[in-house]
Order: C-alpha cells, then sequence, then structure tokens
C-alpha cells in the first residue's frame, strides 16, 4: 500500500533560518504529492501541491519539487517567520482519492 | 461559503455512550472522509465515501459507523464510546481524483471518560 515517510520532529528555527522538512514516498502509479499545514487549534489546509514528476510546487515562500527518482517531496523555505509556526503534513493521493498522511512535523520558530 | 463544518468542536463522554458527530460541505463534493488524529501517528483514514449511498472503511473503522444519504452531510457514529478513541477527529471533502485538494473542518475534540 501507499505510505509516506517524514523526518522526525520536532524543529525549532530562529527567524529568517532556512528550512527544509524531508518527505519520501511509497506508492503504486502516479500519486499527487501534497504538504498540508495546521496550525494551533485549526484543521489542516492545503499548503501547496504537485500532481507529477518535476513539477514543482510553491506558495507563501514554500517549494517542494516531485522528485521520482528520489520517491521525495521535501518542503523547503529560505527565511522562515514566527507565523511559519505549525505542524506540516506530508501527503499523497492515489487514483483512489484517499489521502495518506506522514505522521507529521512540528515546526517552532523563534524571534 | 462555509466549505467543511464540524460540530461539535468539543466533547465529554463517558465510556460505554454514544453520539454523532457531524459533518456538511456546500462545496458538491464527492467525496468524503473522517480521520483521527493522535500525537505521533499522524492522521489515519477511518471512513470514506466516494458520493451519496456509498461508504467504505479505512484503516482504523473499528467502533465507528457511517452513512451518506446526501452529498452534503457525512456524519461519524461512535456506537459506544472507549477511552481509546479519545482523540482529535477532522472530516474533510474534495472532488474525486488524483491531485484534488482536500478540504478540512476545524476538528472536534473529543474526551472518552
Amino acid at each position: 500500500g501507499n505510505s509516506v515517510t517524514q523526518m522526525e520532529g520536532p524543529v525549532t528555527l530562529s527567524e529568517e533560518a532556512f528550512l527544509t522538512i524531508n518527505c519520501t514516498y511509497t506508492a503504486t502509479g502516479y500519486p499527487s504529492l501534497f504538504w498540508y499545514v495546521q496550525y494551533p487549534g485549526e484543521g489542516l489546509q492545503l499548503l501547496l501541491k504537485a500532481t507529477k514528476a518535476d513539477d514543482k510546487g510553491s506558495n507563501k515562500g514554500f517549494e517542494a519539487t516531485y522528485r521520482k527518482e528520489t520517491t521525495s517531496f521535501h518542503l523547503e523555505k529560505g527565511s522562515v517567520q514566527v507565523s511559519d509556526s505549525a505542524v506540516y503534513f506530508c501527503a499523497l493521493t492515489g487514483a483512489n482519492s484517499k489521502l495518506t498522511f506522514g505522521k507529521g512535523i512540528t515546526l517552532s520558530v523563534r524571534p | 461559503n462555509a466549505g467543511v463544518t464540524q460540530t461539535p468542536k468539543f466533547q465529554v463522554l463517558k465510556t460505554g455512550q454514544s453520539m454523532t458527530l457531524q459533518c456538511a460541505q456546500d462545496m458538491n463534493h464527492e467525496y468524503m472522509s473522517w480521520y483521527r488524529q493522535d500525537p505521533g501517528m499522524g492522521l489515519r483514514l477511518i471512513h470514506y465515501s466516494v458520493g451519496a449511498g456509498i461508504t467504505d472503511q479505512g484503516e482504523v473503522p473499528n467502533g465507528y459507523n457511517v452513512s451518506r444519504s446526501t452529498t452534503e452531510d457525512f456524519p461519524l457514529r461512535l456506537l459506544s464510546a472507549a477511552p481509546s478513541q479519545t482523540s482529535v477527529y477532522f472530516c474533510a471533502s474534495s472532488l474525486i481524483g488524483t491531485g484534488a485538494m482536500a478540504f478540512f473542518g476545524q476538528g472536534t475534540r473529543l474526551t472518552v471518560v
């Protein structure tokens, strides 16, 4: 079956630091890949997505590239802000629309 | 536009009680699903539906029932609550298709004592 593996957390960074959150996946066929973000006390919301190999998703300064050869979809941001503090989930869907999530990672950004 | 609406936001149950978590969406999405979120476990799929009258089990269905009588509503029923069902529950909806983004409700924090 499909699976998503995220790096262990939590992650604590200072404001303006560079962020990388690793995500790898196992899936049959050609999945779509997503990053969802959960701010404190809220539901999940889509941060970015990529639907085919070599696509780059981007939003709010975050980027991730769909790498089929390494089955990865790492999330990056060049300069994090305190407002980026949240839980980040990597996820994928196959042809059946079912979302498979990684375990999530908590990011805390210090002023 | 409301998106996905979940009620209640908080609930405390005694062991053995039953209850229904409500979920409604106004985006005419065919696909709806329920997840539970537990520390260190990410989100795990409980049940899902690809349209009115069609439901199926996810990863952790035991102790939960669902029905889908309309496109808009997808309630989750706890038949006899157990402490192991203490969790945060999220409902989500989307169009059907591998690249479709999911919209999530705000969540229901359930405590079973």
